[in-house]
This record gives structure tokens, sequence and C-alpha cells, in this order.
């Protein structure tokens, strides 16, 4: 059984903070690391795949490191905004290609 | 506007009944996923297609679940008889040959009575 977590479980933020979420997950038989972002009532849409050690990524006001040596990738919102409002979803893929995914971070974004 | 379609939408049934839900995926795309939302699981895979053919469906309770693609552009989920733990939301993905993004359906929202 593969192990994704996803930390904090929920957030709250003010408009215009910068947040932070984290995702562990196997160091061995790696070969990509998601991120998704699932609003209520909609379906996933991806944000990032990473495959490399130390890849970032950046779309906007979002980026995303990748550590695969030690397990871990981290999603970053600079200036969060409500709409930004949302359960983030991290997936690991090994060598079988299936995703993985962890529970989420659900981020609430306060005007 | 290429977009993975999946019906019903929604599908209230009473327990017992046989229940199939549809996907067809993007043109192209040559991976099926089916996946599962409860509140206690979260997203869990129920089975993995490429090619059409079944990769793993270890995540699938085989007594009354069956997935299948009769062809490249329809997979379907069939749950015979359905249980009222089978309330959940069903979502299909698929993706390319590389394997990377999955590009998700809207889901079927199931009520099992």
């Amino acid at each position: 059984i593969l192990n994704v977590e996803q930390s904090p479980q929920s957030l709250h933020v003010q408009e215009g903070d910068s947040t932070n979420f984290t995702c562990s997950f196997p160091s061995s038989n790696f070969y990509a690391l998601h991120w998704y972002r699932w609003e209520t009532a909609k379906s996933p849409e991806a944000l990032f795949v990473m495959t490399l050690n130390g890849d970032e990524k950046k779309k906007g006001r979002i980026s995303a490191t990748l550590n695969t040596k030690e397990g871990y990738s981290y999603l970053y919102i600079k200036g969060s905004q409500p709409e930004d409002s949302a359960t983030y979803l991290c997936a690991f893929s090994g060598s079988a290609r299936q995703l993985t995914f962890g529970s989420g971070t659900q981020l609430t974004v306060l005007p | 506007d290429a977009r993975v379609t999946q019906t019903p939408r929604d599908k209230v049934t009473e327990m017992g009944q046989e229940v199939t839900m549809r996907c067809q995926p993007i043109l192209g795309h040559n991976t099926v996923f089916w996946y599962r939302q409860t509140m206690m699981q979260g997203l869990e895979l129920l089975a993995y297609f490429r090619n059409r053919a079944p990769l793993d469906d270890s995540g699938m309770p085989k007594d009354r679940f069956s997935a299948e693609m009769p062809d490249a552009t329809l997979a379907t989920l069939k749950i015979q008889p359905s249980e009222p733990r089978d309330s959940a939301v069903y979502f299909c993905a698929s993706g390319d040959s590389q394997g990377h993004i999955q590009y998700f359906g809207a889901g079927t929202r199931l009520s099992v009575l």
C-alpha cells in the first residue's frame, strides 16, 4: 500500500496571504508527482506534473517543487485570492503509472 | 474542446438493482481510469485500462463490480447488485500514452437507497 500524505488537511487564510502545503510520498519506484486542483462540485484539474528531482513548476501565482530523494513536494500560492479556494490533491505515480492520491489539503481564502 | 464525458451525471437506484456508468475518453487517449470518491477514502482507484486492456482492477470489489472497454471510445463500470455502501461519486479519467496528466470527467453521483 502506497502512502501519500498531505498536510495540513485544511487551511484558512486571508486574501493576500501566501501559503504552502506539503505532500510526502514513497521515494522508491518514483515516476512522477502530480498536483491537482479540485473545486467543489467540479472534477479534479491538473496543475503540474513533475518527474525530475529538483523540478520546479510555476503557473501564475502557484508554484511547486519536488524532492524525490526525500519524498516530498511543496505547493506554494502567492497572494491567495478567494478563487484559489479548493482542495489541492497530490498524486504519486510509480513504475506502474497509475496514480495514488493523497487525501488533499482543503484551502479556504477569506476575503 | 476535448473532454472526458461521463453519463449519467446522477443516478438514484434501489438496492439490488444493476447500475451501469459510461465514460467516453478524450479521442486519442489510450489510458482510462475509474476512481471512486468517498468521504472516508478520498479518491481511490478502482480500475485502469491501457489500449483497452485491463491493467489493474485490484481496487475493485470483484463480486459485484466489473469494468470493460468494448471499444476505444467507451469504458463502462457496472455494479450488480448495487448496495447502499456503493453510494459515491465515480470519476473516469483518461490520459495519453505518456501517462502523465489525467483528464477527469465530471463524475457520476450514485445514490443507492
